[in-house]
């Protein structure tokens, strides 16, 4: 089975400031891995995705997000985080060769604050 | 991005009612689409996977019977929920995966009030 695991409810951060949100995982094969965001009452928005190569992946709205596989960590990144970031944030996982099913994390909710 | 259009945004009935909920792919063809469940501040829970002129396939604990899913063109997959109840409020998101590429694309959500 997998799962992912989000360890954070809420982070808060200063605008301007770097801003990290930490996702695991646990899977058996080679993971494929996403984040996405979700603004109150709107659905979820692709932001980036680790399928294979660079470890480090670039998406957009200036975020980022590094591959570990010997942490089995895929935490998200962003040099300067603004108030327009503020949002709930989604780590998911989709095993290669297993079918089109997404698990996702339980969430993190961004507060950047000026 | 692909783009999916999930309609309508917010409904509102009362119980005992039933509710469609639609969900269209605008700019690609999805052969599989998926609705997913979310509760408040809690992440998505995946109800069932709409498969292109087949039966659905529910996720355990999932009653066939009260969401009933019907994916009936490339473009389309419908959700309903039969006989509604207050339990049955949520906000339920579609998705559907381009052939070829491993993200998923949202729809926007429909928020359900059941009274």
């Amino acid at each position: 089975a997998q799962s992912v695991a989000q360890p954070e409810d809420q982070v808060n951060v200063a605008e301007g400031n770097p801003l990290t949100v930490k996702c695991t995982y646990s899977v058996s094969g080679n993971p494929y891995l996403f984040w996405y965001v979700q603004y109150p009452n709107r659905g979820l928005q692709f932001l980036l995705k680790y399928i294979t190569g660079d470890n480090l992946v670039k998406g957009s709205y200036g975020f980022e997000a590094e591959f570990n596989k010997s942490q089995t960590s895929f935490h998200l990144k962003k040099p300067s985080a603004l108030v327009s970031d503020s949002a709930l944030y989604f780590c998911a996982v989709r095993v290669t060769g297993g079918g089109n099913k997404l698990t996702f994390g339980t969430g993190t909710q961004l507060k950047v604050e000026l | 991005g692909a783009v999916v259009s999930q309609h309508p945004s917010r409904v509102i009935c009362k119980s005992g009612t039933s509710v469609k909920i639609e969900c269209r792919s605008l700019d690609f063809q999805a052969t599989t689409m998926f609705w997913y469940r979310q509760f408040p501040k809690k992440s998505l829970m995946l109800m069932a996977t709409s498969n292109e002129g087949s039966k659905a396939t529910y996720e355990q604990g999932v009653e066939k019977d009260k969401f009933l899913i019907n994916h009936a063109s490339l473009t389309l997959s419908t959700l309903t929920v039969t006989s509604a109840h207050p339990e049955d409020s949520s906000f339920y998101i579609c998705s559907a995966r381009v052939a070829g590429i491993g993200e998923l694309f949202f729809g926007e959500g429909s928020r359900l009030t059941v009274l």
